[in-house]
């Protein structure tokens, strides 16, 4: 069974950095693309950021260019999204996701996710 | 890619169909002839789940009450005879270029 565990959560001051990770099993993770995407309070999804299988490839929403970073860990099949300068508007419930093998984006699997509050 | 989906709330009867429309800015028909358009839901107090992928194939484990249809620009996703367990608030995604869209979800509640 396919699962994919979010952690690292929690309040943070604007101008702050948090790290988030994303724990995957039931698969081979080292084989799939991984993505993060985020819901804030009364909103819409918003996709965040993906990384290719080998962590060689990585693609961001314009909104973290430069302040969010994906990382992949194959060997603790472990997804990373590491997010310093962190505004108000960064707060979300951020899911952690799989790509699903083939053509196009689908994301075949999600996480429960994990809340992030930028606060003072 | 602005997704638009309609509506933003959907009540219904158990036993009834029901349809959700989902509309792009930009055509979803790549030259390959795929229609890159998926539906998610997710039920209350659990992950979001793959229905629908490539405009009209169901994902693993998916009921076939479940059904996708459209091209181009419009979608929709229908269920032929809705139950209980299908509560929850569901969204379309736009799959083939990035950034990845999401449209608002519509809440599917019973009446």
């Amino acid at each position: 069974e396919v699962q994919l565990v979010e952690s690292g959560g929690g309040l943070v001051q604007p101008g702050g950095s948090l790290r988030l990770s994303c724990v995957a099993s039931g698969f081979i993770f080292k084989t799939y693309w991984m993505t993060w995407v985020r819901q804030a309070p009364g909103k819409g999804r918003e996709w965040v950021a993906s990384i290719k299988e080998d962590g060689s490839d990585k693609y961001y929403v314009d909104s973290v260019k430069g302040r969010f970073t994906i990382s992949k860990d194959n060997a603790k099949d472990s997804v990373f999204l590491e997010m310093n300068s962190l505004r108000a508007e960064d707060t979300a419930v951020y899911y952690c996701a799989r790509r699903r093998s083939g053509d196009g984006w689908t994301v075949d699997y999600w996480g429960r996710g994990t809340l992030v509050t930028v606060s003072s | 890619i602005v997704m638009t989906q309609s509506p933003l709330s959907l009540p219904v009867t158990p036993g009834e169909p029901a349809s959700i429309s989902c509309r792009s800015s930009q055509s979803l028909l790549y030259s390959n002839g795929n229609n890159y358009l998926d539906w998610y839901l997710q039920k209350p107090g659990q992950s979001p789940q793959l229905l629908i992928y490539l405009a009209s194939n169901r994902a693993s484990g998916v009921p076939d009450r479940f059904s996708g249809s459209g091209s181009g620009t419009d979608f929709t996703l229908k269920i032929s005879r809705v139950e209980a367990e299908d509560v929850g608030v569901y969204y379309c995604m736009q799959a083939v270029y990035i950034p990845l869209t999401f449209g608002g979800g519509t809440r599917v509640e019973i009446k």
